[in-house]
């Protein structure tokens, strides 16, 4: 399986502050993903990546932006963190071409007091 | 993506094999049949998938019935390790860049 690592693994913040996560692959692949994941939810992508400078959103991405300016880092962006942005928040990367073979991050734990 | 409806939880005990269901009776011929786990805290995990053919890895074997509404993951020989929330995932071929789309899942609990 492709290196995917999350960072940070925890984050408390304040609220109406910008946050930061960062995601980065050792492989070349095209397609990454943000999901939060809530009790009661479960997994909702937030946006997703298909190359450099490409980017859509997904079923829940207002409030939140992305950058992919490298192959190898997919940055997530709260403009101004609330408290329901408080979440676990997964990475992953499509690492079987042709199909929805997935290899996710550890999480990033955000909270957001 | 087709609905998929499974158990909320399961149990098993170890050493045993673990068949976990999905209902997937809207699926659609070029439809996939997706199967993830996750353990507690971490990312979920690939475990296997097929389109109609049964299918086996060194995880476990998915068994897809002939007119593919409904499916069953198997683990052959459980372990404590096995207690993960499993996820059974209808979808296209993945040609396109859009994500998968979970569920709830079914929490398997492995018992001593």
């Amino acid at each position: 399986d492709a290196g995917i690592t999350q960072s940070p693994r925890h984050k408390v913040t304040e609220t109406g502050t910008p946050v930061t996560l960062r995601c980065h692959q050792t492989e070349n692949h095209r397609y990454m993903y943000w999901y939060r994941q809530d009790p009661g939810h479960g997994l909702r992508l937030i946006h997703y990546s298909y190359g450099v400078k490409d980017t859509d959103k997904g079923e829940v991405s207002d409030g939140y932006s992305v950058s992919r300016s490298k192959t190898e880092d997919f940055l997530l962006t709260l403009e101004s963190a609330t408290s329901s942005q408080t979440s676990v928040y997964f990475c992953a990367i499509r690492d079987r071409e042709g199909s929805y073979g997935y290899t996710f991050g550890s999480g990033t734990r955000l909270t957001v007091v | 993506d087709a609905k998929t409806t499974q158990p909320p939880s399961m149990d098993c005990a170890e050493g045993r094999a673990a068949n976990l269901p999905c209902n997937h009776s809207t699926i659609s011929g070029n439809e996939y049949v997706y199967w993830y786990r996750q353990i507690h805290s971490q990312g979920p995990q690939y475990i296997i998938h097929g389109l109609k053919n049964n299918e086996t890895n060194e995880m476990a074997s998915l068994i897809i019935t002939e007119d593919r509404k409904s499916s069953t993951l198997i683990l052959p020989h459980a372990t404590l390790r096995d207690t993960a929330v499993y996820y059974c995932i209808a979808q296209g071929s993945g040609g396109g860049a859009d994500g998968l789309t979970f569920g709830k899942g079914t929490h398997l609990i492995i018992q001593p």
